[in-house]
This record gives C-alpha cells, structure tokens and sequence, in this order.
C-alpha cells in the first residue's frame, strides 16, 4: 500500500517561529500537494508540486512556502507562525498527472500556534 | 474558479437505515473526476468512491453508491444499510486530469444505534 507519513500528529508551535512540517511518500508519486482543513471551509490548497524543485501556488499560498529537494519529500514552512495559522494540515501525494485514483492522504499534524 | 459546495454540514442516521450526502459543483468543463473521501476521527482520509464524467453510469462499491447528474452538476452520495463506522466527516471532491481537486465543506455524518 501507498503510504504517505506525516513527521508530527501535534504540534505546538510560539507566534513568530519558523515551523517546518514534513511528508514524506514511499511510493514514487510525482505529486505533492498540502492543503490546510479547517471546520466549515473543507480542505484549501495551499501549494502543491508535479516534481522535484518544482512548486505551484495553491489558493492559499500567503505565510507559506515550500520545498521539494526530493521526489518522495515535500516540506511546508510558515516562515514566522501566526495564530491564524492554527489549523489541520494535510498532505497527500497522487501517482501521475491525471486523477484516475485520487489522492493518498497522510494522517494530518494538527499545529496550534499560541 | 471552479468550487464544490456541501449543503448539509450534519447529517444523522439511523444503524440499517440509508442515508444520502448532496454535493454540487460548478464547471464549465466536460471531462473530469469525482470522489468522496471519509475522515473518521483517526484523521486518515480513506477513498470511498469515484466517477469518471463520462461514464454516464453510476459508481457503486458495496453499500455506497452515488447519483451523478451531470447536468444539474450534482453527486450525491448514498449510504445504504448504514454502519456505527460510516460515522465520518464526508467530503465531496472534483478534479480534471492534469489538476488539482478541489474539496467541498465537508459533511460530518452521525450513525445512532
């Protein structure tokens, strides 16, 4: 089975640290894709990747970048963490450009930012 | 932009009984996919079924099946013979090949014995 890890399940991050949350995927996907689930607004796209060193911006994008130095590795950073930022996020990985199967989604990392 | 909306943002039903999750999109294109996905309380979000537009054919697996009409750009998802663990977040996606989805708000569903 495809399997799509998230580093953390929690985290608890301080208003203007930098915070990085790591995916990794295990199935060579060529694409990477992080969204951000909050209760009422469903899932957002904030950026997403159809290969290495490759990055698009989602809908979004702002207080967010990100970095894919590896095919099977796709970090999100907030540069300086606000409480806005406080929220569910969701990686997921999907195994070439068309949608035939969907997306294999990690198990979240719920950041809280005080 | 294209967007996918969930109407019912709670949804209960009855152990046994049938239960249907409405979603409508907007596109003006012709060829793309639609999914439901689940999130139980795990987190993990679990593929329950998807449809090609073309296929004028309604997707089915198991006790999930879905009404697709493309014209009224509607997917509803029904659940039939309902399960305490269909007790879930449903969320409703649309996506064309060579794109990314786009997520509807989400429907939390309650199963009561």
């Amino acid at each position: 089975d495809v399997k799509v890890t998230q580093s953390s399940r929690y985290l608890v991050k301080r208003t203007g640290e930098k915070v990085f949350l790591e995916c990794v995927q295990d199935m060579d996907h060529e694409n990477m894709f992080w969204y951000r689930q909050d209760p009422g607004l469903g899932l957002r796209l904030i950026y997403f990747s159809y290969d290495v060193k490759m990055k698009e911006k989602g809908d979004i994008p702002e207080g967010y970048s990100v970095s894919r130095e590896k095919k099977e590795r796709f970090s999100l950073i907030l540069e300086s963490a606000s409480t806005n930022q406080t929220s569910m996020y969701l990686c997921a990985s999907s195994l070439t450009r068309g949608l035939n199967y969907g997306y294999t989604f990690g198990s979240g990392t719920r950041l809280t930012v005080v | 932009a294209q967007t996918v909306t969930q109407s019912q943002p709670e949804m209960s039903v009855q152990e046994a009984e049938t239960v249907t999750l409405s979603c409508t999109y907007d596109t003006s294109e012709s060829d793309y996919y639609l999914f439901w996905y689940k999130q139980p309380p795990s987190r993990q979000m679990i593929l329950v079924i998807r449809q090609e537009a073309y296929k004028q054919q309604n997707a089915t697996e198991n006790r999930f099946s879905v009404n697709f009409q493309k014209a009224a750009k509607s997917f509803s998802l029904k659940i039939s013979d309902s399960q305490l663990g269909d007790a879930a977040m449903y969320f409703c996606a649309w996506g064309t090949s060579g794109s990314r989805l786009t997520f509807g708000e989400g429907t939390q569903l309650t199963v009561n014995p």
